[in-house]
């Protein structure tokens, strides 16, 4: 069966400090790759997409990049953090284009806190 | 563009008592429904999903949504909730279209169902 792995769980960063949260699929091949961000009252905002080993596709101009150097990894990064990147940040996959045959699934997500 | 709007940020129900929380999305074109379930730092479990046929769908934990094209409408019910229903709920679409982006599921903002004893 299929899981995804997201670490670290927590993690609390100080401004202008750099970031690397990583997420790693197993038990499927070419998986399409996402990171999200839920903010408060906000909701969940697509950052990143990948449908393949560094093919990146940003969804929204921001402080954060993204990279997959292999294919079931994905890499979120920050190389100077803002006190606007704090929230809780969700790694996904999906086997094909987003569908009831392709749905969705998210890992456990990463709470981050800059300060 | 598809968007989905979820009318109420906060359900605060009874145990036992029936819910309903409430989904409407727009789009030009034909598209998919999901929900999903956000269990307190968690990531999100998907509950349910539309793709075509019936427009009556069961979910897990004895959760359905009904698809009403005429009020672009998929409202999640569920007769008797548990204090384990506890939890925030996503409702989501995605076109069905394929020459578009691969980021296509769009989320709402949420509903967060508060079951009290």
């Amino acid at each position: 069966s299929q899981t995804i792995h997201q670490w670290p769980a927590t993690l609390v960063q100080p401004v202008g400090s750099p970031l690397s949260l990583e997420c790693t699929v197993e038990g499927t091949s070419n998986p399409n790759l996402y990171w999200y961000r839920q903010a408060a009252g906000r909701g969940l905002q697509l950052l990143f997409y990948s449908v393949g080993i560094g093919q990146i596709s940003s969804e929204v101009p921001q402080n954060l990049s993204a990279s997959r150097p292999q294919d079931r990894q994905f890499i979120l990064s920050s190389k100077k953090l803002l006190l606007s990147d704090s929230g809780f940040y969700l790694c996904a996959w999906s086997t094909d284009r987003v569908s009831p045959n392709s749905p969705l699934h998210f890992g456990n997500g990463t709470r981050l806190t800059v300060t | 563009a598809q968007s989905v709007t979820q009318l109420d940020s906060q359900v605060p129900v009874f145990e036992e008592a029936p819910v309903e929380l409430r989904c409407n999305y727009s789009s030009s074109v034909s598209v998919y429904l999901f929900w999903y379930v956000q269990y307190p730092n968690q990531g999100l479990q998907l509950l349910l999903k539309y793709l075509s046929g019936s427009t009556l769908v069961k979910g897990i934990n004895g959760f359905e949504a009904e698809f009403n094209k005429s009020q672009t409408s998929f409202h999640l019910r569920k007769p008797s909730v548990h204090i384990s229903d506890t939890a925030e709920y996503f409702c989501a679409v995605s076109d069905q279209g394929y020459g578009g982006s691969q980021g296509n599921l769009i989320f709402g903002k949420g509903t967060k169902l508060s079951v009290k004893p």
